[in-house]
């Protein structure tokens, strides 16, 4: 079956743009999270959401970063004004429900600032 | 701080012998720990995982051994196959059961010789 999709695959940006990450998590998955992957680290939680509410943002580094899912199904993250830190590979995960159920990974989005 | 740590940046072993990857935690508030595989441009996979309240788990080649008092967790693959070479992540969450927010190590590639 299909699993979580992540558009665009690579994204270049200048410094001080506007980007937009998506994610499609597998159908009927309620949980969706974002982690962020830096070079030569593990994934770093940044939000995840129960239905169409962000149940934890904690991870969020800044406030240009923001999320949303508003239909409890497609999410997409918002980055404004990036920055050459904000360059990692930007991975998204569904579950069933948050709780004991694996988090499922898409192949993440790239994202270059230069 | 790293509350995660995977020591072992990367590791060699022989078809058909024993993996031991290894993982150490300094948050005595995680209390359900995970393994995640990764291949290179795909998104991390879920291998297996444990409770606090057990000290080992297993799944086929797979076993999960927890030593809390150590706080010290590690993955034995028996026996080790081509297909095992990959990026091995552990991680763990607070909260019984809870996967919502995981804190992953550096990661552990491994690397099994033919």
């Amino acid at each position: 079956g299909a699993g979580v999709s992540q558009t665009p695959s690579n994204k270049v940006t200048e410094k001080g743009k506007y980007v937009e990450l998506r994610c499609d998590p597998i159908s009927g998955h309620t949980a969706l999270y974002w982690y962020r992957q830096s070079l030569g680290q593990g994934p770093e939680f940044l939000i995840y959401f129960q239905g169409t509410g962000a149940a934890d943002d904690s991870g969020l580094p800044n406030d240009r970063f923001f999320a949303v899912r508003p239909e409890g199904s497609v999410s997409t993250l918002k980055i404004q004004r990036t920055e050459r830190g904000d360059s990692a590979v930007y991975l998204c995960a569904s579950s069933l429900k948050a709780g004991n159920s694996p988090l499922h990974f898409g192949n993440g989005t790239r994202l270059t600032v230069t | 701080d790293q509350q995660v740590k995977q020591n072992s940046p990367s590791l060699s072993v022989q078809e058909g012998r024993i993996s031991i990857l290894n993982c150490d935690y300094t948050n005595s508030m995680f209390d359900y720990f995970l393994w995640y595989k990764k291949y290179p441009a795909e998104g991390p996979t879920f291998l297996i995982s444990i409770s606090s309240i057990k000290d080992k788990n297993e799944d086929g080649r797979f076993t999960v051994f927890l030593n809390k008092s150590a706080k010290h967790l590690s993955l034995h693959i028996v026996p080790s196959q081509p297909g095992d070479s990959a990026v091995y992540f552990c991680a763990a969450s607070e909260g019984n059961f809870g996967n919502e927010k995981l804190t992953f190590g550096t990661g552990t590639r491994l690397t099994i010789i033919p």
